[in-house]
């Protein structure tokens, strides 16, 4: 599978537990995107990572959200003391290069808080 | 970022019509793109287009860059059950985020 895969599919968690989701990226592909996705709306912009590096998380919540796309493994989004308001679908999105804006969506994972 | 507006929100239309939906943005764009989107599944990607007054075609679907650079145009020929799902538009900002429309729900009957 050439696509952009993440993992868990679903997520159930409790408020007040970490919820870590993981995304690798489509092969050759150097550049990961993570957005989220509330019910009956569009997807928003979280943070935008190269490998080692966040090139601009302006989307990111400030406090209990982090991100970060080691130099080995996959892309990770780590939230917090997750709360209800957490719940949604994330989607990691890949992309060749800088400069490039076709971004190629993984299936996402579905966070519920409980 | 800048706001894209999808119209219509929804449509419910006989197998074989054609469908049209347009997406505005308050700002100029140098990028379109249209993605689909079905039930629980990550969007993928349709068209992409780059130039002011270019239409691009993808099969069934054809798309066109509107020549004010602030809207998109999204047609859809002889529509079949499959097309069926969620139909955004998508621009980037002046960094490299995509800022997306609310999405056209596509309901197609047999």
């Amino acid at each position: 599978n050439a696509g952009v895969m993440q993992n868990p599919r679903h997520l159930v968690r409790r408020r007040g537990q970490e919820a870590r989701l993981r995304c690798s990226p489509m092969k050759g592909h150097s550049h990961v995107y993570w957005y989220r996705q509330l019910p009956e709306e569009g997807l928003k912009f979280m943070v935008y990572l190269q490998k080692e590096n966040i090139i601009d998380e302006s989307g990111m919540p400030k406090e209990r959200f982090s991100a970060e796309f080691p130099k080995e493994g996959p892309s990770i989004l780590r939230i917090q003391q997750v709360v209800r308001g957490d719940s949604a679908a994330y989607f990691c999105a890949s992309s060749p290069q800088t400069g490039y804006h076709e971004q190629y969506f993984g299936p996402g994972t579905r966070l519920t808080v409980t | 970022g800048q706001q894209l507006n999808q119209s219509p929100q929804s449509m419910f239309i006989q197998e074989g019509e054609d469908v049209s939906m347009n997406c505005t943005s308050s700002s100029i764009f140098n990028t379109w793109l249209w993605y689909k989107q079905e039930p629980g599944e990550g969007p993928v990607l349709l068209i992409a287009l780059y130039k002011a007054g270019e239409l691009t075609s993808n099969g069934r679907l054809t798309a066109q860059f509107g020549i004010t650079r602030k809207d998109s145009f999204l047609n859809i020929s002889a529509s079949i059950p499959s097309d069926v799902g969620i139909y955004f538009c998508a621009g980037p900002n002046s960094g490299y985020a995509l800022n997306f429309g609310k999405g056209t729900s596509l309901l197609v009957t047999p």
